[in-house]
């Protein structure tokens, strides 16, 4: 089945450790995005990518870093700089070609990360 | 810059009852405007969306959305609530004009329909 998987679904972390967030699509989707939704508050702009080896900050970057080595895959490290990660985490996929600006994204399950 | 308002934290409604959900946005251009639903500890699943054509656009579900292009708003809505409804509703816009396509979200509305 085609589709986007993240990966664990639920993340524990330490205080000064850096975690990593799964992210994999089998869609042949060229841009994947990372979001972080936080209690009450709706879905912020962590990175994007449209394209393999490229990738641009959204709104709240800062303490996070990611990669796109391979179109297929998107991960997320959640780095010591950040200093309140424990939210949950949701990466989704989109097609972005010239002809095709107008389609959804694609959500995963997303991950829920608490720092312990 | 683009950005979307959902007025209500939460909506509730009886099961059987029409519902509303309520979004306004702004943009720049033409929007291109979508409803993704969210249940607990879940991603968040696309109902319906409007790019161009009739004001009124129907989705998953038995949901519908009307644009309204003067008053600058994409209220979902539903003629008879269920039960099974009760989720976290989110209105997202898209502005070609903002570098990488990308949808910025509302705040989200929790939807509780009551038997």
């Amino acid at each position: 089945d085609g589709g986007i998987t993240q990966s664990p679904k639920y993340l524990f972390r330490k205080e000064g450790q850096n975690v990593t967030l799964s992210c994999e699509q089998n869609l042949n989707h060229d841009a994947m995005y990372w979001y972080r939704q936080d209690p009450g508050q709706g879905l912020r702009l962590i990175y994007y990518s449209q394209i393999v080896n490229d990738f641009q900050k959204g709104d709240i970057a800062e303490g996070y870093s990611v990669s796109r080595e391979k179109k297929e895959s998107f991960p997320l490290t959640v780095t010591s700089a950040q200093k309140n990660p424990t939210a949950f985490y949701l990466c989704a996929s989109r097609r972005d070609r010239e002809d095709a600006l107008n389609t959804e994204a694609f959500f995963g399950q997303g991950t829920r990360l608490t720092v312990v | 810059a683009q950005s979307v308002a959902q007025p209500e934290d939460q909506v509730n409604v009886a099961e059987g009852n029409p519902l509303t959900v309520k979004c306004t946005y702004s943009v720049s251009g033409n929007p291109y405007l979508f409803w993704y639903v969210q249940y607990p500890n879940r991603g968040l699943q696309f109902l319906l969306k409007y790019i161009t054509g009739d004001n009124l656009v129907k989705g998953s579900y038995g949901f519908e959305a009307e644009f309204n292009k003067s008053q600058t708003s994409f209220h979902l809505k539903k003629p008879s609530a269920l039960v099974s409804d009760s989720a976290l509703y989110f209105c997202a816009v898209r502005d070609l004009r903002n570098a990488g396509n990308m949808l910025t979200f509302g705040g989200g509305t929790r939807l509780m329909v009551k038997p």
